[in-house]
């Protein structure tokens, strides 16, 4: 039973425009979502978090969006760089600080 | 701040022998740490969450007795895979959780095991 769901295992954009990756959670306990981004054979390097009590936060290029709702999240980069080609997973939280992680999504920015 | 080492990086061991992972939280206290496995173009799948001076808690369908977590002291962590298999080769990472209320964990570079 797959909690949170990255159903794009792959995304390629050319640099400057903008990234768009999407996750969607199915438990309406996770009350705390945040975004990974890994190169392979590396631990994964936090990017940016978003609390379920706001539906936006932004960091520099980052900007995550989360309609709860839908129970959906995108993390939204903008421009891209070629630097940030790499595998990017979602992750929940519902308590006792466990995290449940998406699938990945694999971002290819082009020059 | 908030780095998290592993130790080694990469082992390749044969079946049957047993292999120890380290973690360790270089500038800061981890009274928490969790350990994932990650098959190739897969998730990372937690394994247990590890909790200083006590015993490891273990997810569904994860072989406590194959899998020894040793928590010793607020800065590192271990992993133990005993009696290991080639079905157990895979990259394994660890976490440790920043303190405070924090959701955020911060991960080693993960070890590739390898077993022939």
């Amino acid at each position: 039973d797959q909690q949170v769901k990255q159903n794009s295992p792959s995304l390629s954009v050319q640099e400057g425009r903008i990234s768009i990756l999407n996750c969607d959670y199915t438990n309406s306990m996770f009350d705390y979502f945040l975004w990974y981004k890994k190169y392979p054979a590396e631990g994964p390097t936090f990017l940016i978090s978003i609390s379920s009590i706001k539906d936006k936060n932004e960091d520099g290029r980052f900007t995550v969006f989360l309609n709860k709702s839908a129970k959906h999240l995108s993390l939204h980069i903008v421009p891209s760089q070629p630097g940030d080609s790499a595998v990017y997973f979602c992750a929940a939280s519902g308590g006792f600080q466990k995290l449940v992680f998406g699938t990945g999504t694999r971002l290819l920015v082009s020059p | 701040g908030a780095v998290v080492s592993q130790h080694p990086s990469w082992v390749i061991c044969k079946s049957g022998t047993s292999v120890k992972i380290e973690c360790r939280s270089l500038d800061f206290q981890a009274t928490t740490m969790f350990w994932y496995r990650q098959f190739p173009k897969q998730s990372l799948m937690l394994m247990a969450t590890s909790n200083e001076g006590s015993k490891a808690t273990y997810e569904q369908g994860v072989e406590k007795d194959k899998f020894l977590i040793n928590h010793a002291s607020l800065t590192l962590s271990t992993l133990t895979v005993t009696s290991a298999h080639p079905e157990d080769s895979s990259f394994y990472i660890c976490s440790a959780n920043g303190g405070g209320e924090t959701y955020e964990q911060y991960f080693g570079p993960g070890t590739r095991l390898t077993v022939t």
